[in-house]
């Protein structure tokens, strides 16, 4: 069974700079979709971004940015010019393809705080 | 957004009694799923569908049904409500070709 691990349960940072949340997995699969997801106080469960295994290329979504290390299992995600909305729970999530009956494996979460 | 809406958002219910969550979906997406979301464990898959009146057992199912009568809607039902199942509960979608799954509102239930 796949786990993943957020050995960080809260972390801050100042307006304007950059952070980088952790996560590891443990997998036997060669094919695999990793996630990172926010969670603001709205509770809405919001896709940051997605890489998939096979891809060397780390995915960035505008000031989003992975770190992906598939021999090292790791995926952390960096945040650049930290912003007072990115204060939210964040949440990796493995997945392994399964023509639909995939189920999302989350880590127990961060919680990111950015400070004014 | 993913066009899924959940209702209830709230609840409260007694231990003992019914309940039963509405995921709706306007898009048309066959995959559709619910996961609970308790602290310390983030979400777990409770059900998930991949069709009409096609369904199958997730990670914590027990105590647990579900029923997708059409495609838009997978209704999650709690047939006697226990404490333990106080919880903030998510339906989610998963679009075709991009194994990505979109989540809904959420509902947060709380059995007394």
């Amino acid at each position: 069974a796949q786990t993943v691990t957020q050995s960080q349960p809260e972390m801050s940072v100042q307006e304007a700079e950059t952070v980088t949340l952790s996560c590891t997995y443990d997998t036997s699969e060669s094919n695999y979709y990793l996630f990172w997801y926010k969670q603001p106080p709205s509770r809405q469960m919001i896709l940051v971004i997605r890489q998939e295994a096979y891809k060397q290329q780390n995915a960035t979504e505008n000031r989003f940015s992975v770190n992906f290390q598939k021999a090292a299992k790791s995926f952390s995600l960096k945040i650049s010019d930290s912003q007072l909305g990115d204060t939210a729970m964040y949440f990796c999530a493995f997945m392994k393809p399964q023509g639909g009956s995939e189920k999302l494996v989350f880590g127990k979460g961060t919680k990111l705080t950015v400070n004014p | 957004d993913a066009g899924i809406t959940q209702s209830p958002r709230h609840k409260v219910t007694e231990t003992g009694t019914p309940v039963t969550l509405r995921c709706h979906q306007t898009e048309n997406h066959r995959y559709m799923y619910w996961y609970r979301q308790d602290p310390g464990h983030g979400l777990r898959l409770i059900h998930y569908s991949y069709g009409v009146k096609d369904t199958d057992k997730g990670e914590v199912s027990d105590g647990y049904s579900v029923s997708r009568s059409k495609t838009e809607d997978f209704l999650l039902t709690l047939e006697s409500a226990t404490s333990s199942q106080t919880s903030v509960y998510f339906c989610a979608i998963s679009v075709l070709g991009t194994d990505t799954q979109y989540f809904g509102p959420g509902t947060r239930l709380t059995v007394l």
